[in-house]
């Protein structure tokens, strides 16, 4: 089993839509979760930051985590065709450390 | 918006040569480390740096790979003898303190003939 678990795609909504991005992981060491946008050939960019199981929102993106089900999720609100591009989840197991674990990545399309 | 720097943008090299890939951390941040991501693939870890020592390596991060941190501003990546499996996207991040959030850079683009 993999550690980290996701779904590739593509996923393609129309614009306005919700979106919903999931990704298990199998490893309960896991501490820290993190939701990343990468555009094609372009570095990740940090998105979503959370530690806690629960739900944290920042404008049309809300991360949600789920230690005791081992699942994260990222919703993306009123989607616009600006995000599309490949999101990635990932998380780390130490405070002082960030050797952290990718998911594979969902490719994600909004039509406009 | 501080951002990680990454140069060169691309790099072409011969199997067998040494590189060297040269990135500028986000000022004042104090952890380092470098990724990569081969074409189609996850981004894997390759290694972190603080307090000018290496802090954690993964296996991919064998004898053939080297990190520095020369002066108060550059962190580079060398690579001693390339191999065709190092064509990859490799990108530096940085993070200002324990806790905080990792910055990416755009990444240097690796291809070995």
């Amino acid at each position: 089993q993999k550690e980290v678990e996701q779904d590739p795609g593509p996923l393609s909504v129309p614009e306005g839509a919700i979106v919903s991005l999931n990704c298990t992981y199998s490893n309960s060491a896991f501490q820290y979760f993190m939701w990343y946008r990468q555009y094609s050939r372009k570095g990740p960019e940090l998105l979503m930051y959370t530690y806690s199981s629960g739900n944290k929102e920042d404008g049309r993106f809300t991360a949600q985590v789920d230690k005791s089900s081992k699942y994260i999720s990222l919703f993306i609100r009123d989607s616009q065709p600006s995000d599309s591009a490949t999101y990635l989840c990932a998380m780390g197991m130490d405070t002082g450390r960030r050797a952290l674990t990718f998911g594979s990545g969902t490719r994600l399309q909004v039509q406009p | 918006e501080p951002e990680v720097t990454q140069t060169p943008s691309h790099q072409v090299t011969q199997m067998g040569q040494e590189v060297i890939l040269r990135c500028v951390p986000i000022s004042n941040h104090l952890y380092f480390y470098w990724y990569r991501q081969i074409l189609g693939q996850k981004v894997e870890f390759l290694v972190s740096f603080y307090n000018n020592e290496i802090s954690e390596k993964s296996e991919i991060f064998d004898d053939q790979f080297s990190v520095e941190r020369p002066d108060g501003s550059n962190f580079t990546l060398k690579i001693r003898s390339t191999k065709l499996e190092d064509s990859a996207m490799y990108f530096c991040a940085s993070m200002g303190g324990a806790n905080e959030k990792l910055f990416f850079g755009s990444g240097t683009q690796l291809s070995v003939l």
